[in-house]
């Protein structure tokens, strides 16, 4: 089953402008993760967020996670062409596996 | 370093044909290793994961199975093949803590 659900489904932008992706789930977490996957790919992990963090930082990515709304946001500043993907949430409940939301398709155009 | 391999890369099948995709790790020992399937355009559906050999959970119920008969080597298999299994493949591993998870390459899987 896919807990989180990714919003927007698609993200148009141009290069240099920030993209922001939000994330939602229904039960409670060990931690949250974001995913990247460029066209006929695998997944890269791009970030992790615990449970009792609220904001984490990597480069120009900004991860924010509200437990009590049960949401995360995934920031990219400075946009670039090559940021072109998909990105998913996916959260851990009991450090086994991940459920995997549905996915932002995020377009940067030069 | 921790490598993860997956075969084929693509495969064209017919309905009723039986399938074998494998997945090794090299790199590390005693992982947590998961099948996962990607409908076009779509979400990851985790088929089934495995804390250890021989040990398999199956989480959506349908003419798929998984084995691993080595600690660092997890296939999926059907039996005979339909048309809705047709999609992306991807293996994943992960260790015993609670980080990331490492994805291989992806099978594209046609099934006509």
């Amino acid at each position: 089953s896919q807990q989180g659900e990714e919003d927007p489904q698609a993200l148009s932008i141009q290069e240099g402008e920030n993209a922001t992706m939000n994330c939602s789930y229904k039960t409670s977490i060990n931690n949250l993760q974001w995913y990247r996957q460029n066209s006929g790919r695998g997944l890269v992990h791009l970030i992790l967020i615990r449970s009792n963090e609220r904001e984490k930082h990597s480069g120009r990515l900004r991860v924010t996670l509200d437990t009590s709304k049960k949401s995360s946001s995934l920031l990219i500043t400075a946009s670039r062409a090559a940021d072109t993907a998909s990105y998913f949430c996916a959260t851990d409940e009991r450090f086994q596996k991940l459920v995997f939301g549905t996915g932002t398709r995020l377009l940067v155009s030069p | 370093s921790q490598t993860i391999h997956q075969w084929p890369a693509t495969l064209v099948q017919p309905v009723g044909s039986p399938l074998s995709l494998e997945c090794t790790v090299e790199g590390t020992s005693n992982p947590n290793l998961y099948w996962y399937r990607q409908a076009a355009g779509r979400g990851l559906q985790l088929l089934f994961y495995s804390v250890g050999i021989g040990q398999i959970s199956s989480e959506v119920p349908q003419n798929l199975s998984a084995s691993r008969p080595q600690d660092r080597q997890f296939i999926l298999s059907s039996k005979k093949l339909l048309l809705s299994d047709s999609g992306f493949y991807l293996c994943a591993w992960r260790g015993r803590d609670e980080g990331e998870q490492f994805f291989g390459p992806g099978t594209r899987l046609t099934v006509l």
